[in-house]
């Protein structure tokens, strides 16, 4: 029962390359999201997937892309890294973008911008 | 606006003791509460949640929690801490149909047990 995958689980780039965060889930949940954590800021939301063919912006949107692949996958983009956006990266999953459905996370992909 | 404030970012406590991390939020709508944990290199798991009813919530490992209104508040307990409680905790809200799913964070608290 693997839940919501993520991938690379590491990842080190330098200042203006791009890369792509993998993320998918296989519990045919409706409603995907990426946030980032940084220490004693907690989670903070940057892009969310209601239902597959939509995209919303969260919190902090800014340096990223994300795109719906299909019901299973959503995927996160940094275009041009920065160092500001080392930090953990956790995709989640939840059966519908009701307010009161759980969220299920995967164990998250740790990115170093030098 | 909604908001999470976690009061303090670590606790430590005496294995067998209790166990009590607090949250307050603020929300411009009844809101919807959840306690998340977090293990050493591993995503968030849900501990407890709130959407309505009774105010007082069990959970997962012997965690519950109370919704107070009037002080909102929603305090994450444990009687009796084990060793394995040791990870990091997350309030969260969600509100309104607007805001969707969309949660809010608090910062965190790190609990260390002590043998």
């Amino acid at each position: 029962n693997a839940g919501v995958t993520q991938t690379p689980k590491f990842q080190v780039l330098k200042t203006g390359q791009s890369m792509t965060l993998q993320c998918a889930q296989d519990m045919n949940h409706n409603s995907m999201y990426w946030y980032r954590q940084d220490p004693g800021m907690g989670l903070r939301l940057i892009y969310y997937s209601a239902s597959e063919g939509t995209t919303d912006k969260g919190e902090v949107p800014n340096g990223y892309n994300v795109s719906r692949l299909n019901k299973r996958e959503f995927s996160l983009r940094l275009e041009s890294a920065a160092p500001s956006q080392t930090s953990v990266y956790f995709c989640a999953s939840s059966e519908t973008d009701r307010e009161n459905s759980p969220l299920h996370f995967g164990n998250g992909t740790r990115l170093t911008v030098t | 606006a909604q908001s999470v404030t976690q009061l303090g970012s670590h606790v430590s406590v005496s294995e067998g003791a209790l166990v009590l991390l607090r949250c307050n939020y603020s929300s411009s709508v009844p809101p919807y509460l959840f306690w998340y944990v977090q293990y050493p290199n591993q995503g968030l798991q849900l501990l407890l949640k709130y959407t309505t009813g009774a105010t007082l919530v069990k959970g997962i490992n012997g965690f519950e929690a109370e919704f107070k209104k009037s002080e909102t508040s929603f305090h994450l307990t444990k009687p009796s801490a084990h060793m394995s409680d040791a990870a990091e905790y997350f309030c969260a809200v969600s509100g309104s149909k607007a805001a969707g799913n969309k949660l809010t964070f608090g910062g965190g608290t790190r609990v260390l047990v002590k043998p």
